[in-house]
């Protein structure tokens, strides 16, 4: 068990509302990232950390930003979210190096 | 693109048939996990393999890396209910510099009683 959870677990809201998902960990581990997940995509990254205040862009990153302001907590927001956002989220950690470990999830609709 | 591909997208078997899982792709990795993942839930890793032709076992879980580090397989042998879920191989490419890794599509397995 990574210690890594995730609020909320469930959220439906409108379109063109912002909407931030938290990630929070707590065993201190430098990388922690973003995926969605939809159906015949797999994984894909949103945009990852490496440490306090250091993000980086993942390959579907636009209408989302991030903050690291702690290393326990990795805030998602989409500033003003889309149908097109309706995924699950996953929060994940990296120990050791390329071993991911995952958080349960947020489910997200966008009406 | 990097990119992994997985087949068969879809499975569907009987209780005790074996089955093999195989994600592939153009690019070299340095090494590959394996994941699965039951509805609901977020993704769990199985196994990594780091090292050419390296065979893994756990217990009716058989994992190989391709000798050139761009595929692997995954089977399983008697399958059982259990064993149904989301498999999905994931992987960093040689020249990744920092630490993200790129996930295959999935394979979907439902064991039927």
């Amino acid at each position: 068990d990574a210690g890594i959870t995730q609020s909320p677990r469930h959220k439906v809201t409108e379109t063109g509302t912002p909407v931030t998902l938290r990630c929070h960990q707590t065993e201190n581990h430098r990388y922690m990232y973003w995926y969605r997940q939809d159906p015949g995509h797999g994984l894909r990254l949103i945009h990852y950390s490496y440490g306090v205040k250091d993000t980086d862009k993942g390959e579907v990153s636009d209408g989302y930003s991030v903050s690291r302001s702690k290393t326990e907590d990795f805030l998602l927001t989409l500033e003003s979210a889309t149908s097109s956002q309706t995924s699950v989220y996953f929060c994940a950690i990296s120990e050791p190096r390329f071993t991911q470990y995952f958080g349960p999830g947020t489910r997200l609709t966008v009406l | 693109t990097q990119l992994l591909e997985q087949s068969p997208q879809f499975l569907s078997i009987q209780e005790g048939e074996n089955l093999t899982v195989y994600c592939n792709s153009s690019s070299v990795f340095s090494s590959l996990q394996w994941y699965r993942q039951e509805p609901g839930e977020g993704p769990v890793l199985l196994v990594t393999v780091v090292t050419g032709g390296e065979v893994k076992k756990l217990k009716r879980l058989t994992f190989q890396f391709g000798d050139a580090r761009k595929d692997s397989s995954l089977h399983i042998t008697a399958a059982q209910p259990g064993d149904t879920g989301l498999y999905l191989c994931a992987g960093a490419p040689v020249k990744t510099s920092y630490d993200k890794v790129i996930f295959g599509p999935g394979t979907s397995l439902s064991v039927i009683p």
